[in-house]
């Protein structure tokens, strides 16, 4: 079965515009969890959300938010980008997002901030 | 507050050589530990997790509570073993994993 799939897979924008990131989940799973990776501060949990309704945050702004649809697919926005949102933003799935099932993760998309 | 150590950013051992990454934790709860790996050009995706205590690829981990440690082992490296290593924790419930800094194996021929 196909993998979770993110797009854009590359973006490039300027400081103060905002972004969104999609991520689609592998079929049949609810849950879909987001994480930001940076060199510097390695890989740091945003938000999870299933069936539709935000479940865990992390320690993230308000700048950072999401949302899900009822097809499970999940987007993710940045307000008022800054130059440390530069990173690699990964997106997970699992079937119902307890520990006991596993967490399949997409490739990624990378955003720079100039 | 939950944290996941990994003090080593590098480790080299020779193939046929035993392994093991260090990972150390901190949670007032009863945490859930996983090792996820990541190869070069892949994703990132999960090697084992402590409450199946299955042995994959070889690696086998052990929690350890009284010294909040779950190590990775593996008694001998194969050059496929290349790659980066993280260690995660979760609450009981719930996806939202903490992960370490990752430790970068390189097995030598």
């Amino acid at each position: 079965k196909a993998g979770v799939t993110q797009t854009p897979r590359y973006l490039i924008k300027t400081r103060g515009q905002q972004v969104t990131l999609s991520c689609s989940p592998i079929s049949g799973h609810r849950s879909v969890s987001w994480y930001q990776q940076t060199p510097g501060q390695g890989l740091q949990f945003l938000f999870e959300y299933f069936s539709e309704t935000q479940r865990n945050k992390g320690n993230f702004p308000g700048r950072f938010s999401g949302r899900q649809f009822s097809n499970s697919r999940s987007e993710m926005n940045v307000s008022t980008l800054e130059l440390g949102d530069s990173a690699l933003y990964l997106c997970a799935s699992s079937i119902s997002g307890t520990t006991n099932n596993e967490q399949f993760f997409g490739p990624g998309t990378r955003l720079t901030v100039l | 507050a939950q944290r996941v150590t990994q003090p080593e950013k590098l480790l080299s051992v020779f193939k046929g050589a035993p392994v093991e990454l260090k990972c150390n934790y901190s949670y007032s709860g009863s945490p859930e530990l996983f090792w996820y790996v990541q190869y070069s050009r892949q994703r990132l995706q999960l090697l084992l997790r402590h409450i199946s205590r299955e042995s994959i690829k070889g690696f086998t981990a052990d929690l350890n509570k009284g010294e909040t440690s779950f190590h990775l082992k593996k008694p001998f490296a194969q050059e496929e073993d290349s790659a980066m290593y993280y260690c995660a924790l979760a609450r009981e419930w719930g996806q939202n994993f903490v992960f370490g800094p990752g430790t970068r194996l390189s097995v030598l021929p």
